[in-house]
């Protein structure tokens, strides 16, 4: 069956630090990619999204994501995290007219 | 640019009771689709409307039905709630079918049930 899974539920970083939240899927063919971000009582709000091409996706709020084939991986990366970056997480992947959601990661900003 | 809205915002209603949960895509979008999400958990999708016809649709029971308008706004009816209904309804927006996938959110219809 078709799924998006975060391995990780809650990661806690100091402000300052780099960041990577994890997330793997498991799809028959490469489905187009994504990371959604939610703040306490929002909505999800889209940081970037892979289709195909370069493997290395930039997104907003200086996010960035790497695509690896061979892992069936997708992991969103900061370099550095700054203090309104603490959210909810969210990898979702696309296909055949299907979205599908990881359960989210947690992200906790330490000063 | 108007981005996704929905209302209400907030609403309680006991046991057995019916809701209706009202949105309006961003501006250009004639896609609707409908995720629920309990605390903790990642959106559950719930059913995709286009052309006024509900066109993919989610695990989820007959209770759960919806509709779109001629001007790509849409609702979604929940009938004899459970208390397991208690979630953020979540409405997102998309310009055609089946493409991208790109979705745009509103901020949510926080519904409890007791």
């Amino acid at each position: 069956a078709q799924s998006v899974t975060q391995p990780d539920i809650h990661i806690t970083v100091s402000e300052g630090a780099s960041l990577e939240l994890r997330c793997n899927y498991s799809y028959g063919a490469t489905p187009y990619l994504f990371w959604y971000v939610q703040s306490p009582g929002q909505g999800l709000q889209l940081l970037l999204k892979y289709f195909s091409g370069d493997t290395l996706v930039q997104g907003i709020k200086g996010f960035e994501a790497e695509f690896k084939r061979s892992q069936s991986s997708f992991n969103l990366r900061k370099p550095s995290v700054h203090w309104s970056d603490a959210a909810e997480y969210f990898c979702a992947a696309y296909s055949d007219n299907d979205m599908r959601f990881g359960a989210g990661t947690r992200l906790t900003v330490k000063p | 640019d108007a981005g996704v809205t929905q209302s209400p915002t907030h609403l309680i209603k006991t046991r057995g009771q019916q809701v209706t949960l009202r949105c309006s895509p961003k501006s250009g979008h004639d896609t609707v689709s409908w995720y629920q999400q309990a605390l903790g958990q990642g959106p559950q999708f719930i059913f995709q409307y286009y052309e006024e016809e509900e066109r993919q649709r989610g695990n989820f029971p007959d209770r759960f039905s919806g509709h779109q308008f001629p001007n790509y706004s849409s609702e979604l009816n929940v009938n004899a709630l459970l208390l397991g209904d208690s979630a953020l309804y979540l409405c997102a927006s998309s310009l055609g079918l089946g493409l991208t996938g790109e979705l745009f959110f509103g901020e949510g219809s926080r519904l409890t049930v007791l």
